[in-house]
C-alpha cells in the first residue's frame, strides 16, 4: 500500500519570503504521479503542481516548484515570494497502481501554512 | 461545465438517521470517489467507482454505501449515522487509467452527527 507522509503539521512564513513543505512517500511502483493540492479556507481543493515520476526535471508553476528526489522518495514543495493568498492547508498526494486495475490517489495528512504580513 | 457538484453543503443529523450525499459530474469521467476529511488525518478514501455499475471499497468504507447507476452520479449513503461520521466529505472525479488525469473535487459537504 502507498503511504504519504507530511512531517510538518504547521508552518509559517513571512510575506515575500520562501518556504519549503516536505513530503515523503512509499511505493513499490516505478511509474506514478505526485501532486500538491492547496485547500484554502473556502475548503475547495485546488491542484497546485504535479510531477511524473519518469521525468527527472522538477516541475515548476510560477512561484511554485518541487524538489523531486526519486531515490529518496521525497517530493517537497517550494513557494517563492509568499503571498497572503497562499495561506492554506497543503496536501501532498501520490497516484499509483493499487491492484485490480485501479489507480488510487493517496494523501498525506496536510501542512497548514500561514503567511504572515 | 459545472465540474463536480455536491449537495447539500451542510447537514446536521441525529444518531441513527439516514441520508444520501449527492455527487454529480458533467465531464464524462469514468472514475469517481468519495473522501472524508478529518482534522489531522488528511483525506481518506471511502469508496470509489471506475465506471457505471462498478464500485469498490477504499480505506474507510464501514458505515457507507455507494452505487453508480450512471456515469454522472455517485451518491454516498449513510444508513444509520453515527457521531464518528462527523466530517467533511469530498466527491472527486477524473479520467481512468495510469496516465495523468487531473482529479477534480467538489466543494465538500460538512456533516455533523449529534
Amino acid at each position: 500500500a502507498q503511504t504519504v507522509t507530511q512531517s510538518q503539521p504547521e508552518m509559517s512564513v513571512q510575506e515575500a519570503e520562501t518556504v519549503t513543505l516536505s513530503c515523503t512517500y512509499d511505493t513499490s511502483e516505478n511509474n506514478y504521479y505526485l501532486f500538491w493540492y492547496k485547500q484554502p479556507p473556502s475548503r475547495q481543493m485546488i491542484l497546485v503542481i504535479r510531477q511524473e515520476a519518469y521525468k527527472q526535471q522538477n516541475a515548476t508553476e510560477n512561484r511554485f516548484s518541487v524538489n523531486f528526489q526519486k531515490a529518496a522518495k521525497s517530493f517537497s514543495l517550494k513557494i517563492s515570494d509568499s503571498q497572503l493568498g497562499d495561506t492554506a492547508m497543503y496536501f501532498c498526494a501520490q497516484k499509483a497502481y493499487s491492484g485490480a486495475g485501479s489507480y488510487q490517489l493517496t494523501f498525506g495528512k496536510g501542512t497548514k501554512l500561514s503567511v504572515i504580513p | 461545465n459545472a465540474g463536480v457538484t455536491q449537495t447539500p453543503k451542510f447537514q446536521v443529523l441525529k444518531t441513527g438517521q439516514s441520508m444520501t450525499l449527492q455527487c454529480a459530474q458533467d465531464m464524462n469521467h469514468e472514475y469517481m470517489s468519495w473522501y472524508r476529511q478529518d482534522p489531522g488525518m488528511g483525506l481518506r478514501l471511502i469508496h470509489y467507482s471506475v465506471g457505471a455499475g462498478i464500485t469498490d471499497q477504499g480505506e474507510v468504507p464501514n458505515g457507507y454505501n455507494v452505487s453508480r447507476s450512471t456515469t454522472e452520479d455517485f451518491p454516498l449513503r449513510l444508513l444509520s449515522a453515527a457521531p464518528s461520521q462527523t466530517s467533511v466529505y469530498f466527491c472527486a472525479s477524473r479520467g481512468a487509467g495510469p496516465t495523468y488525469n487531473e482529479q477534480f473535487f467538489g466543494p465538500g459537504t460538512r456533516l455533523t452527527v449529534l
